[in-house]
């Protein structure tokens, strides 16, 4: 089947705009992951979804980042008024939600540059 | 506070040879989850293995073993008669236990170069 799918593969954008990266996950995985992954560097835990609902948003670096997954499916990470230092990859994972003996499967990741 | 120490930032062998990864864990937490993460140049983390706390046996799989030692806060991974296709940067990750979900915690990894 189908595996985790990322939309932009890449994105460009300038400081201070906003952007969005979208992410659809596994059919049926009801738990979902943002990971950020600066250069050179191991990905960093930005917010868990389980269903609809974000039951850990505490990796999100600060109020500029915000995510959604209104329908329990497909999530959107929203950044508002990018900084140079939000270049990085974003990578998404999802799983089935059946707790800490989970396997994520991961997306490719969106390259997000902000010039 | 939980973290992982993967020291080896690169690593460059020829084919056939065996080749080891190293990974140190810290963590208050008296059960927990270690993994491997296996980043081919195209980005998606494929995983590769998921030990719990408790089962300090080692394990083959094919060409990859783990080597899982509680007293030395590692769990190293080899790869014997390596091949071009390993070529991949490798994360070493430690979750907690019974938290309802799966927080990662990722080293830096270690980029493996395998020429042929």
């Amino acid at each position: 089947g189908a595996g985790v799918s990322q939309t932009p593969s890449n994105k460009v954008t300038e400081k201070g705009k906003y952007v969005e990266l979208r992410c659809d996950p596994i059919s049926g995985h009801t738990a979902l992951y943002w990971y950020r992954q600066s250069l050179g560097q191991g990905p960093e835990f930005l917010i868990y979804f389980q269903g609809t609902g974000a039951a850990d948003d505490s990796g999100l670096p600060n109020d500029r980042f915000f995510a959604v997954r209104p329908e329990g499916s497909v999530s959107t990470l929203k950044i508002q008024r990018t900084e140079r230092g939000d270049s990085a990859v974003y990578l998404c994972a999802s799983s089935l939600g059946q707790g800490s003996t989970d396997t994520q499967y991961f997306g490719p990741g969106t390259r997000l540059t902000v010039l | 506070a939980q973290k992982v120490t993967q020291a080896q930032t690169e690593i460059s062998v020829v084919e056939k040879e065996d080749v080891t990864l190293d990974c140190v864990y810290e963590t208050r937490d008296t059960t927990y989850y270690l993994f491997w993460y296996k980043q081919p140049p195209s980005g998606e983390l494929v995983f590769l293995i998921r030990r719990n706390s408790f089962d300090e046996q080692n394990e083959i799989s094919g060409r990859y073993s783990w080597n899982f030692q509680k007293s030395t806060s590692s769990f190293n991974f080899t790869i014997t008669a390596s091949q071009v296709v390993d070529s991949a940067v490798y994360f070493c990750a430690l979750s907690r236990m019974n938290t309802g979900f799966q927080k990662l915690v990722f080293g830096t990894g270690t980029r493996l170069l395998v020429s042929p």
